[in-house]
């Protein structure tokens, strides 16, 4: 089974810049996550799809940051314009659909480095 | 709101110590338990999880957890460390699709 894919893997920009990221869950998974992870500190939140609808968006910086997943496949976060404190991995995450203890799959990150 | 907590934020241990990392979680109702863990360079993987049935779950590489209603903790034990242990540990705990970290453990396995 192909794990969660996200690309790039690294990516450095310079602030007032944008940014994107893609991440492809493993295939049937509803659910997909996008979290940010600072250097030192769990991953936080950012947002959740159930297949191409938002469940949760609460700690998504809207002002900044945008995500989609128009086709309930894959996803894509964006963040226009980068600011220092975004420097972070970002992580995708997918799960089973359903409300079973089905844990979340880690895609490796992007590394992003705001300067 | 849920949260979850992990008291130790740093441990170093020597070759064949024992490790027990904290983990406590802030939910009255039905909650799923996980750990998981991330090896330097790597992503974040599956340790064990808990969800009804025995308290003692066993993992992967010789871990283990004990879920303790009473206490809302779901400590992480492992009888003898080994170098290639040396990682950030995460507690997480996940109520319908929601999914609460805790701040991890990064631990040190000094040979």
């Amino acid at each position: 089974e192909a794990g969660v894919a996200q690309s790039p893997r690294y990516k450095i920009i310079e602030k007032r810049q944008s940014v994107a990221f893609w991440c492809n869950p493993i295939s049937g998974h509803a659910t997909l996550y996008w979290y940010q992870q600072i250097l030192g500190q769990g991953p936080k939140l950012l947002i959740q799809f159930q297949n191409n609808g938002v469940v949760d968006d609460s700690q998504l910086p809207k002002d900044r940051f945008s995500a989609e997943r128009l086709k309930g496949v894959d996803s894509t976060l964006k963040i226009q314009p980068a600011k220092l404190e975004d420097s972070a991995v970002y992580l995708c995450a997918s799960r089973r659909q359903g409300l079973g203890p089905y844990e979340q799959y880690f895609g490796p990150g992007t590394r992003l480095t705001v300067t | 709101a849920q949260s979850v907590s992990q008291h130790n934020h740093h441990v170093i241990l020597s070759e064949a110590a024992s490790l027990e990392l904290g983990c406590n979680y802030s939910y009255g109702g039905t909650v799923n338990l996980f750990w998981y863990v991330q090896y330097p360079g790597q992503h974040l993987q599956l340790l064990l999880k808990y969800f009804s049935g025995d308290p003692l779950v066993k993992g992967i590489k010789g871990f283990e957890a004990e879920f303790i209603k009473s206490k809302f903790s779901f400590n992480l034990r492992k009888p003898s460390v080994q170098w290639s242990d040396t990682a950030e540990y995460f507690c997480a705990a996940n109520t319908g699709n929601q999914f609460y970290f805790g701040t991890g453990t990064s631990l040190t396995v000094i040979p």
